[in-house]
């Protein structure tokens, strides 16, 4: 079973709109971590948020936010006022396990193509 | 530099040679991770070096594939009699601790003909 699932191949906005790509996420661990990486062309992975599985408040980091639903299981990353340069690919990816074997590795979904038109 | 260096960033090899593939982590990170990235698709995990210790080979696909971290610094990732199937980009990334973002090189695109 897919341990991370994004569902959508790709997605389209205008510059200056919002939009959100969809992330969820299969684990029975209690503890885990969520994260959201861009990819552009050039093949970099950049970080851009982080979600703890006990933090309260949904996690922001200036244009970008993660809109966490436990119960869901979903970590959905919302873009405001896109702007050209956020065309990219978009993984979302999750750290099990408080520690023992899982050593921090990131599981990945299969990502979202985002394209902002002008 | 300060990030995660990978070198080279573009390998082309012929099936059934031996590849090396180098990563230099970001000065004093302890952990430190490869991952494989197949065309259109998300990293997968390979192996896992806390110093110069691999806890976790288990994302290695077959016993071709080889990583080793002797100093706990700079890492190899080797291939051996490498097959079309190992084309991808190699990614190498590092942390200071389990909890803390992975930061990543910009990756090795391997092509095997």
């Amino acid at each position: 079973a897919q341990k991370i699932t994004q569902t959508q191949p790709g997605m389209f906005v205008q510059e200056k709109e919002a939009v959100t790509l969809d992330c969820t996420y299969d684990t029975s661990d209690p503890s885990y971590g969520l994260f959201w990486y861009k990819q552009p062309s050039s093949g970099e992975m950049i970080f851009l948020i982080y979600q703890g599985s006990y933090d309260q408040q949904n996690a922001t980091e200036g244009r970008y936010s993660l809109n966490f639903q436990k119960a869901r299981k979903s970590a959905n990353l919302v873009i405001s006022a896109s702007q050209l340069g956020d065309s990219a690919m978009y993984f979302c990816a999750m750290r099990e396990g408080p520690g023992g074997t899982s050593y921090g590795k990131l599981t990945f979904g299969q990502g979202t193509i985002l394209t902002v038109h002008p | 530099g300060a990030g995660v260096s990978q070198s080279p960033r573009y390998k082309v090899a012929k099936r059934g040679q031996d590849v090396a593939l180098r990563c230099d982590p970001i000065s004093g990170h302890v952990s430190l991770f490869w991952y494989q990235q197949a065309l259109g698709q998300g990293p997968e995990f390979l192996t896992y070096f806390q110093n110069e210790a691999q806890l976790d080979k288990s994302g290695l696909p077959s016993d071709r594939f080889f990583a080793e971290r002797p100093e706990g610094s700079v890492s190899t990732l080797k291939i051996q009699r490498t097959q079309q199937e190992d084309s991808a980009v190699y990614l190498c990334a590092s942390n200071l601790a389990r909890d803390n973002e992975q930061f990543f090189g910009p990756g090795t695109r391997l092509t095997v003909l």
